[in-house]
Parts: C-alpha cells; structure tokens; sequence
C-alpha cells in the first residue's frame, strides 16, 4: 500500500534560517505529491504540488522536487518567517477506480520565533 | 478562496449526547471527505463519498455515520457522544477527477465530558 513518512517535529528555527522538512513515500504506481500547510485554527490548504518525476513545485518561496529515484519530495524554503509556524504535512495521491485518494504523512509542526 | 464551511467550530458536550457536524461547500465538488484530526497532528480518513446517495468508510474505524442527501452537504453525526470521540474533525472536499487538491473546511473541535 501507499504512505508518508515525515520527519517528527517539532521544528524550530530562527527566523531568516533556512528550512528542510523531509518527506519519503511509499506508491505502488506513479503518484502526484502535494505539501499542504494547517496555520493554527485553520483547516489544511495546499501549498504545493508536484505530478510528475522532477517536477518542482513552489509557492510562497517553498520548493520542492519529486524525485523519483529517491522516493523523495522534501520541502524547503530559504529564509523563514514567523508567519511560517503552522504544521506542514505532505501527501501522495494515486488515480484509482473512482478517482484520487490523498495518503497524508504523520505532519510536521514548524515554529519560528523572531 | 475555498468555500467550505464546518458548523460548529468548537462544541462541548456531554456523555451519550447525539451531535451532528454539518460540512456544507459551494464548489458543487462531487467528492466530500471527513478526516479526524489526533492531538498529535496525524490525520485519519472516517468516511468519504463520490456523489449524492454515495457513503464510504475510510481507513479508520469510526462509530459516526454520514449522509449525502446534497450535492452541497455532507454532515456526520454520532448518536451517542463519549469521552474517545474528543477530537478535530475536518471536512474536505475535490472536483471528482481532480489531481489530488482537496480544500478544507477549518473545522470542528469536538469534546466531549
């Protein structure tokens, strides 16, 4: 079957520094790849997306590659900011039957501080 | 800007209370989805559906049930609330052959005493 693994928060940083959350998954066929970020008291939205091998997807200066060869797609970002802090989780979909299912990785809380 | 909405936002109840979470969206999306959300951020497909008339459990047991009557609406109810079914629960919705976007309600924490 599918999955996600991320690696466990919390992550902590300075604001400025420079981000790396790491996300491997597991697919039986040949996935989309997505990040989606929850700010507090919200619900999740997308933040970027990726559906095919070395396809970069970025969005509010975070990046990420779907590296195939890797089974990889971590996020970065090169100077964070305290608007960053929200839990970031990252998710595979693969087409079946009746369309797209999303397999979300375990989330990665992020904290800036100033 | 999604339109997805969770109704209520925060609730606390009692033991052995029937509640119904409403999720209503906007976007005229085939596919709906209830997710539970843990304390520790890990997120659990309870039920999903393609269409009007169309229910599915997901990955993770749960003793709430759900209806599609609309389009539009796709509320979850527990007849009988307890302590365990303290948690977020978030509504999703996608257009039906989507390439895996889902747009998320903000929704609603649950607890019950």
């Amino acid at each position: 079957g599918n999955s996600v693994t991320q690696m466990e928060g919390p992550v902590t940083l300075s604001e400025e520094a420079f981000l790396t959350i790491n996300c491997t998954y597991t697919a039986t066929g040949y996935p989309s790849l997505f990040w989606y970020v929850q700010y507090p008291g919200e619900g999740l939205q997308l933040l970027l997306k990726a559906t095919k091998a070395d396809d970069k997807g970025s969005n509010k200066g975070f990046e990420a590659t779907y590296r195939k060869e890797t089974t990889s797609f971590h996020l970065e970002k090169g100077s964070v900011q305290v608007s960053d802090s929200a839990v970031y989780f990252c998710a595979l979909s693969e087409t079946h039957n009746a369309g797209n299912m999303l397999t979300f990785g375990g989330g990665t809380r992020l904290m800036v501080k100033p | 800007e999604a339109d997805i909405y969770q109704t209520p936002r925060y609730l606390v109840i009692g033991t052995g209370k029937k509640i119904t979470l409403e999720c209503s969206q906007t976007m005229g999306h085939d596919k709906m989805y209830w997710y539970q959300q843990d304390p520790g951020m890990e997120l659990h497909l309870i039920h999903y559906s393609y269409g009007v008339n169309s229910t599915e459990k997901g990955d993770l047991s749960s003793e709430s049930t759900v209806s599609r009557i609309r389009t539009e609406h796709f509320p979850l109810t527990l007849e009988s609330a307890r302590p365990s079914h303290t948690s977020q629960y978030l509504c999703a919705s996608s257009a039906y052959r989507n390439t895996g976007e889902l747009f998320f309600g903000e929704g609603s924490r649950l607890t019950v005493l």
